[in-house]
């Protein structure tokens, strides 16, 4: 299995663009998390979904953030209008329903976000 | 509110030592604590765990291990080696939000040869 993978590896955007990352989890894995890390504010949690559903998107930080989930296999999280302050590295992770309490989640190797 | 604080930014250690790592929390309804190491330019890597009915759980040179009572979690390395030199970051789960882990800010290991 390739792991998780995302894409673009990194981005760099004028303020007022929009931005789409991507993200393709691991076969067979039912849950998804986007995660963002920052210097000021470490790893948090954006948004999760189980089996292709919402389940909580307390941790989005405005309505310029949204992510979806079409298909077991694909995700997107997409920022419109970006501002500077969006800039960190955003992780994808999938796990299976119920183990990634305690077998953990997989990430991908993330997506550096620059907005200039 | 931070739920999962990691205290220290940063430890060094010589090839060979001990490493331990720390972790506090304060969600009592925390019922797994997992620990994850992070090289550079990418994600982060699961390592070990612990469930809450546990008080030590041991993986080949690593061990977590776990006080309830004082919502403090430990990570000891040994012995450590250079290839361990990465970001340890701390995580915790609720049984009521099970698809759900917290993490803490990260320490950053360097295990000098």
């Amino acid at each position: 299995d390739a792991g998780v993978i995302q894409s673009p590896r990194h981005e760099v955007t004028e303020m007022g663009q929009e931005v789409t990352l991507r993200c393709k989890p691991i076969s067979g894995h039912n849950s998804l998390f986007w995660y963002r890390q920052t210097m000021m504010r470490g790893l948090e949690l954006l948004i999760y979904f189980n089996n292709n559903v919402p389940i909580d998107d307390s941790g989005m930080p405005e309505d310029r953030f949204s992510a979806k989930m079409p298909n077991a296999s694909f995700s997107t999280l997409k920022i419109q209008p970006s501002e500077p302050r969006d800039s960190a590295v955003y992780f994808c992770a999938s796990s299976l329903r119920g183990t990634g309490r305690g077998y953990g989640y997989t990430f991908g190797s993330g997506t550096r976000l620059t907005v200039v | 509110d931070q739920q999962v604080k990691q205290n220290s930014p940063s430890l060094s250690v010589q090839e060979g030592r001990i490493s331990i790592l720390n972790c506090d929390y304060t969600n009592s309804m925390f019922d797994y604590f997992l620990w994850y190491k992070k090289y550079p330019a990418e994600g982060p890597t699961f390592l070990i765990s612990i469930s809450s009915i546990k008080d030590k759980n041991e993986d080949g040179r690593f061990t977590v291990f776990l006080n309830k009572s004082a919502k403090h979690l430990s990570l000891h390395i040994v012995p450590s080696q250079p290839g361990d030199s990465a970001v340890y970051f701390c995580a915790a789960s609720e049984w009521t939000n099970a698809g759900k882990s917290t993490f803490g800010d990260g320490t950053t290991l360097t295990v000098k040869p």
